[in-house]
């Protein structure tokens, strides 16, 4: 069964840092890994995709990597911003039987 | 396009009524789901469908029925609401089945009493 860990859970960082959040799993058997934002009381918002074939994506601030051997992906955010407070999450599709299975998030404070 | 849209925003329940969340998309996607998401338990899967007329269980389906006469439309069904599953609901779409970007609704979040 996959399982998906995030860590570190919370994680509270000054304006302008650059910061990495971290996402780990231990089936390496998936079509893609998706990165997520979630405001409170918000649906999820899709930020990357990363194929299982490639190796990183970039939007803007935000580069997410994909080591699908080691089971891990980050997602680095450049320069942040009081605005990129939020929960992320990772989700990896599983090959088998094409489901999702989602990590806990991890809660970014960024404080002015 | 609106995406995907979910109906009720909020929705209370006393033990044992039945109700019914809607949630449509105008993306022309065939893979629907749906999840609940509960604090300290992430987001799980309750039910999916790959296409109109296909569904299938996911990790949580307990309680809870679906159908899938469109490609639009995945109601899901709560036969009998249980104080257990008063939480956030969260429907999503993809392209297909094989690991494409996934799009969620805003959620309906459910209080059973």
């Amino acid at each position: 069964k996959q399982e998906v860990t995030q860590i570190p859970a919370a994680l509270s960082v000054p304006e302008g840092e650059n910061l990495v959040l971290n996402c780990s799993f231990t089936d390496s058997a998936i079509y893609n890994l998706q990165w997520f934002r979630q405001d409170p009381g918000k649906g999820l918002t899709s930020l990357l995709l990363i194929q299982s074939s490639q190796r990183e994506q970039t939007s803007g601030r935000l580069n997410a990597s994909l080591d699908k051997s080691s089971g891990r992906s980050t997602l680095y955010i450049a320069a942040s911003q009081p605005g990129d407070s939020a929960t992320y999450l990772c989700a990896v599709h599983n090959t088998n039987a094409g489901k999702s299975t989602f990590g806990d998030g991890t809660t970014l404070t960024v404080k002015p | 396009n609106a995406g995907v849209t979910q109906t009720p925003k909020f929705q209370v329940l006393k033990t044992g009524q039945s109700m019914t969340l809607q949630c449509a998309q105008d993306m022309n996607h065939e893979y629907m789901s749906w999840y609940r998401q509960d604090p300290g338990m992430g987001l799980r899967l309750i039910h999916y469908s790959v296409g109109a007329g296909i569904t299938d269980q996911g990790e949580v389906p307990n309680g809870y029925n679906v159908s899938r006469s469109t490609t639009e439309d995945f109601p899901l069904r709560l036969l009998s609401a249980a104080p257990s599953q008063t939480s956030v609901y969260f429907c999503a779409s993809s392209y297909n089945s094989g690991g494409n970007e996934q799009f969620f609704g805003p959620g309906t979040r459910l209080t059973v009493l």
